[in-house]
Order: structure tokens, then C-alpha cells, then sequence
């Protein structure tokens, strides 16, 4: 059963920062890793689809990156600031198994102005 | 193109109470979820359509009827609420689902007394 793994669960950092939010799963054999964006009391935004045979997605500030041989996947935001603010949320769809999404708990992100 | 659109967006039932969450998109998707968000447990996948006049069971269909008519329109039928069907509820729309974007709509929060 795949699993989906977001470390840490809040991150606190002072604003102008490069940061690092880490992904982990537990299957390889994915379609697609995609990260999302969670303001409170919002949906979920989409902010970069990775395809299996992908090595990263650029946009903006944003850089995903998939290794999919060791199941990682990071998103690094350059140059943080107050508005980046949210929870962030990865999601896999397996190649295997049930049609959804599976997601992580998310890391709750907090830029200090 | 108003994407996808949730009404509505808070509700209120009793125990046994009846309703329907409605959820709509303009981007002609085939693929179409409803998700529940709950504190803890992550989003969890309650039913789901490829299509209009096919649907399937997620993770935690019960207590949940859907219908998918048309294209655009995927409403979330609570045949009698319960207490533990209170969350958040997200409705999600892609082109397909493996190696497709997901997109989310705003949310439906409900609480059921």
C-alpha cells in the first residue's frame, strides 16, 4: 500500500530564506508526484506536476525535483516570503492499485517577516 | 473559465438529515473525485467518475451516494447524516487520472449535530 511521508510536519523560517520541504512514498512504480498549496480554510492550489519520467518542474520561486528510484521528492522555495505562508501537500498516483491521489500529511509553513 | 466550483460552502445538518453537495467544472474533464479532509487523517478519497454515466467506490464510500449525468456535474449525496461524516469535503477534476494536473475546488465545510 503506498504511503506518503512529509517531513517535517511545521517549518518556522525567517523571511528572504531558500528552504527545503521534503516528500517521501513508499511505492516507485507512480504516474505522477504533484505539490499543492493550502491556504487555511481554502482548497488545495496546484504548484507543480512532476511526471514519472521527470527530474524536476521549475516554476517561479518553485522548484520540484522526483527522484523516483529512491522515492523523494523535494520542493525548495528560493527567496521566501510572508505570502508563502500555508500548508504544503504532496500527492502520488500509483501505478498500482486504487484511481486517487495519495497524499501526505503536509508541512504547515510559517515565514517570519 | 471558473474551474471548479463547491456549493455550498458551509452547511449545517442534524443526525438523519439528507442533502447534497454539489460540484461543477467548465474545463470539459473527464476525471472527477470527491475527497473528505479530516484533522489527522489527511484527504481520503470517497467516490469517484471517469466519466459521465460511470462512477466508483474510493477509501470511504459509505454513507455516500453519487451520479454523474453530464460531464461538467459530480454532486455528493449524504443519504442520512451522522456526526463522523463531519469535514471538509473537496471535489477534484483532472483530464484523467494518471499523469494529469488535479484540480480542486474551494471546499464544503460541513458539521453535522
Amino acid at each position: 500500500k503506498q504511503e506518503v511521508t512529509q517531513i517535517p510536519a511545521a517549518l518556522s523560517v525567517p523571511e528572504g530564506e531558500n528552504l527545503v520541504l521534503n516528500c517521501s512514498f513508499t511505492d516507485s512504480a507512480i504516474y505522477n508526484l504533484q505539490w499543492f498549496r493550502q491556504d487555511p480554510g481554502k482548497g488545495l492550489t496546484s504548484l507543480l506536476l512532476i511526471q514519472s519520467s521527470q527530474r524536476e518542474q521549475t516554476s517561479g520561486r518553485l522548484n520540484a525535483s522526483l527522484d523516483k528510484s529512491s522515492g523523494r521528492s523535494t520542493l525548495y522555495i528560493a527567496a521566501s516570503q510572508p505570502g508563502d505562508s500555508a500548508t504544503y501537500l504532496c500527492a502520488v498516483i500509483g501505478i498500482q492499485g486504487a484511481q486517487k491521489l495519495v497524499f501526505g500529511q503536509g508541512t504547515r509553513l510559517t515565514i517570519n517577516p | 473559465n471558473a474551474g471548479v466550483t463547491q456549493t455550498p460552502k458551509f452547511q449545517v445538518l442534524k443526525t438523519g438529515q439528507s442533502m447534497t453537495l454539489q460540484c461543477a467544472q467548465d474545463m470539459n474533464h473527464e476525471y472527477m473525485s470527491w475527497y473528505r479532509q479530516d484533522p489527522g487523517m489527511g484527504l481520503r478519497l470517497i467516490h469517484y467518475s471517469v466519466g459521465a454515466g460511470i462512477t466508483d467506490q474510493g477509501e470511504v464510500p459509505n454513507g455516500y451516494n453519487v451520479s454523474r449525468s453530464t460531464t461538467e456535474d459530480f454532486p455528493l449525496r449524504l443519504l442520512s447524516a451522522a456526526p463522523s461524516q463531519t469535514s471538509v469535503y473537496f471535489c477534484a477534476s483532472s483530464r484523467g487520472l494518471a499523469g494529469y494536473e488535479q484540480f480542486f475546488g474551494p471546499g464544503t465545510r460541513l458539521t453535522v449535530l
